[in-house]
């Protein structure tokens, strides 16, 4: 069926480092992919979107490419700062407007 | 600015209580959702709604019910609490109808956290 699969955390990394989050999924047809945000003591937030093949999702200094040929999203950051620690999910959608949500990556970035 | 409320942030509650979880939305959305979070699980859909008066099972609603008698109002309720209950639940709308494909993001609630003791 359909699902999304995203690398395990946790993830420590250095103010100023690069960061990856793998995220890979299963579907039929071609769902849109969405990246959340949950920083401490609140709720989800979209961080960035894309909903066809070749698309770049942009915000806040991270990025993520629509890849079919490889049915990815990985999310990247050229240069993390100690305010991008969260959790971060990646989720996609299908057209049931039903959302499939990965695990979760916890970040944190340490001055 | 689009707002998804949950009506208690934090709740404690002993073990056979009937909890009611509150989530408005003002966004008039047609499509609203109820989730838990635990660690190392993700989200797990619970209930969704696609209209007043419908309501359809997501992928673990044992223990669980819910009520929508209003669009912008979408109760989750624990008739009975139990321990393995305890947990993040978070709300979340949508703007697209049943039968309607929309590429749009999930507004979610700030989260309501439940202890059963």
């Amino acid at each position: 069926g359909d699902s999304v699969t995203q690398m395990e955390g946790p993830v420590t990394l250095s103010e100023e480092a690069f960061l990856t989050i793998n995220c890979t999924y299963t579907a039929t047809g071609y769902p849109s992919l969405f990246w959340y945000v949950q920083y401490p003591g609140e709720g989800l937030q979209l961080l960035l979107k894309a909903t066809k093949a070749d698309d770049k999702g942009s915000n806040k200094g991270f990025e993520a490419t629509y890849r079919k040929e490889t049915t990815s999203f990985h999310l990247e950051k050229g240069s993390v700062q100690v305010s991008d620690s969260a959790v971060y999910f990646c989720a996609r959608v299908n057209t049931g407007n039903q959302f499939y949500f990965g695990t979760g990556t916890s970040l944190t970035v340490i001055p | 600015d689009v707002k998804v409320t949950q009506s208690s942030r934090y709740l404690v509650k002993r073990t056979g209580e009937k909890v009611f979880l509150e989530c408005v939305q003002d966004m008039d959305h047609e499509n609203m959702f109820w989730y838990r979070q635990d660690p190392g699980l993700g989200l797990r859909l619970i209930y969704f709604s696609y209209d007043v008066k419908m309501k359809e099972k997501g992928d673990i609603p044992e223990g669980y019910s819910v009520s929508r008698e209003k669009k912008e109002r979408f109760s989750l309720i624990l008739e009975s609490a139990s321990t393995n209950q305890t947990s993040m639940y978070l709300c979340a709308s949508h703007p697209a109808g049943r039968g309607s494909h929309h590429t749009g993001e999930l507004f979610f609630g700030e989260g309501s956290r439940l202890t059963v003791l």
